[in-house]
C-alpha cells in the first residue's frame, strides 16, 4: 500500500526566505506526482506534475524535484511572499490510477 | 476550459438526514474521483469512475455512501443517513488521462452534520 509523508506538517517564514517542502512515498512505482495548493475552505488548485521518467518541473518561482529511486520529491519556492500561505500537498499517482495523498504542508509566511 | 464544477459548496444537515453531492467534470474527462477530506489531513479516494463504471469504490462505505455517474458525465454521491463524523470536505476530480495529464479538482463541498 501506498504511503505518502510530508515533512514538516507546518511551516513559518519570514517574507523573502526560500521555502523547501519535502514529499516522501513508500512505493516507487509510480506514473507521476503531483504537488497541490490549498487555500482555507477552497479546493485543490495543480501547481506542478511531474512525470516518472522526469527529474524536475519548473513554473516561476517553483521547482519541483523527483528522486522516484529513493522515493522523495521537493517543492522549492524562491522569494517567498505572503500570498504564498496555503497548505501544499504532495500526491502520487500509482497502480491503478489511484492518487495517495500526504498530510500536507501548512505554510505561513509573515510579512 | 471550465473546471470542474461542484455543488453545492456548503450544505448543512440534522444528523440522520440525507444529503447529495453533484460534480460536472471537464468536459472530456473519462475519469471521476470523488475524495473525503478532513480538517487537517490530506484527501482519501471514496471512489473513481472510468466513463459510468466504478472501477475503483473499495473505500466507500456502502452502508451509508452510494454513487452514480449516469451516462459518464456528471456524478452524484449521496450519504443517507447522515452521521456527525461525516463532517467533511467532499471534493470531485476528473483526469482526462491521469497517467499523463494528473488530475483537476473542484471546489469541494463542505459539510456539517449537526
Amino acid at each position: 500500500k501506498q504511503e505518502v509523508t510530508q515533512i514538516p506538517a507546518a511551516l513559518s517564514v519570514p517574507e523573502g526566505e526560500n521555502l523547501v517542502l519535502n514529499c516522501s512515498f513508500t512505493d516507487s512505482a509510480i506514473y507521476n506526482l503531483q504537488w497541490f495548493r490549498q487555500d482555507p475552505g477552497k479546493g485543490l488548485t495543480s501547481l506542478l506534475l511531474i512525470q516518472s521518467s522526469q527529474r524536475e518541473q519548473t513554473s516561476g518561482r517553483l521547482n519541483a524535484s523527483l528522486d522516484k529511486s529513493s522515493g522523495r520529491s521537493t517543492l522549492y519556492i524562491a522569494a517567498s511572499q505572503p500570498g504564498d500561505s496555503a497548505t501544499y500537498l504532495c500526491a502520487v499517482n500509482a497502480a491503478g490510477n489511484k492518487l495517495t495523498f500526504g498530510g500536507g504542508t501548512r505554510v505561513l509566511v509573515k510579512p | 476550459e471550465a473546471g470542474v464544477v461542484q455543488s453545492p459548496r456548503y450544505k448543512i444537515i440534522e444528523k440522520k438526514q440525507p444529503v447529495a453531492f453533484w460534480c460536472n467534470p471537464i468536459s472530456g474527462h473519462n475519469t471521476l474521483y470523488w475524495y473525503l477530506q478532513n480538517l487537517g489531513q490530506g484527501p482519501e479516494l471514496l471512489i473513481r469512475y472510468e466513463n459510468e463504471e466504478a472501477v475503483d469504490d473499495s473505500q466507500l462505505p456502502k452502508d451509508r455512501f452510494s454513487a452514480e455517474r449516469l451516462k459518464g458525465v456528471d456524478s452524484t454521491l449521496k450519504i443517507q443517513p447522515a452521521e456527525l463524523g461525516d463532517s467533511a470536505v467532499y471534493l470531485c476530480a476528473s483526469s482526462r488521462e491521469p497517467g499523463h495529464y494528473g488530475y483537476t479538482f473542484g471546489s469541494g463541498t463542505r459539510l456539517t452534520v449537526v
